[in-house]
């Protein structure tokens, strides 16, 4: 079984500076993919940014970016230039190769950032 | 374009009833999945669809728990005699089965339910 660590409960950053979110998981896959979610307060699940564990590129998506660490088992998210509206909780997740794209998370980050 | 869409949003019931959670996913997705979260947690996985088939099942989903999927559309998720153990959030969640896997899974806006 997968198991994915989250190991910040809480973060605060602010406006316009960039901070790091933590990610471990654990896996003997080697074919998979990462994900990180962002969960506004009240608000429905969004894809923030996806990786997958055969390219050895860091995904970027504008203001967010990764590093991936496979031997590691590490992945975590940069924001920078962080904005009020990325104030939320933000999921780690795992999903293997070939397994009906079911998702593993981990326990979460929430993120304040401060005006 | 609609994403995916749960009814109803809250739900408020007294333990032993039953209560049903419907889910319609996003047109095209062939894939459907119901996750549970309590709060501060991550979501976790209770079972999946793959048009009306029911294809993978959690430990969590007890015998109490049952999953539909009957025209490979909308799903409900029905928990019968609930017990305040089972207040949460249910997130619905979508995904297209292209290719082996990896697919953009698209989440909707949960359904709480608080058992009382």
């Amino acid at each position: 079984a997968q198991t994915v660590t989250q190991s910040q409960p809480e973060m605060s950053v602010q406006e316009a500076e960039t901070v790091t979110l933590s990610c471990t998981y654990d896996t003997s896959e080697n074919n998979y993919y990462l994900f990180w979610y962002k969960q506004p307060p009240s608000r429905q699940m969004i894809l923030v940014i996806r990786q997958e564990a055969y390219k050895q590129q860091n995904a970027t998506e504008n203001r967010f970016s990764v590093n991936f660490q496979k031997a590691a088992k590490s992945f975590s998210l940069k924001i920078s230039d962080s904005q009020l509206g990325d104030t939320a909780m933000y999921f780690c997740a795992f999903m293997k190769h070939n397994a009906g794209n079911m998702l593993t998370f981990g326990g979460g980050t929430r993120l304040m950032v401060k005006p | 374009d609609t994403g995916v869409s749960q009814d109803p949003r809250h739900k408020i019931t007294k333990r032993g009833q039953n209560v049903t959670f419907r889910c319609d996913p996003i047109s095209e997705h062939n894939r459907l999945y119901w996750y549970r979260q309590t709060l501060g947690q991550g979501p976790e996985f209770l079972t999946y669809f793959q048009n009306e088939a029911q294809l993978e099942k959690s430990r969590l989903l007890s015998d109490r728990f049952s999953a539909e999927r009957p025209k490979g559309s909308f799903s409900t998720l029905e928990i019968q005699r609930t017990e305040q153990g089972d207040s949460a959030m249910y997130l619905c969640a979508s995904s297209l089965a292209v290719g082996s896997s990896g697919n953009t899974i698209y989440f909707g806006e949960g359904s709480w339910l608080t058992v009382v």
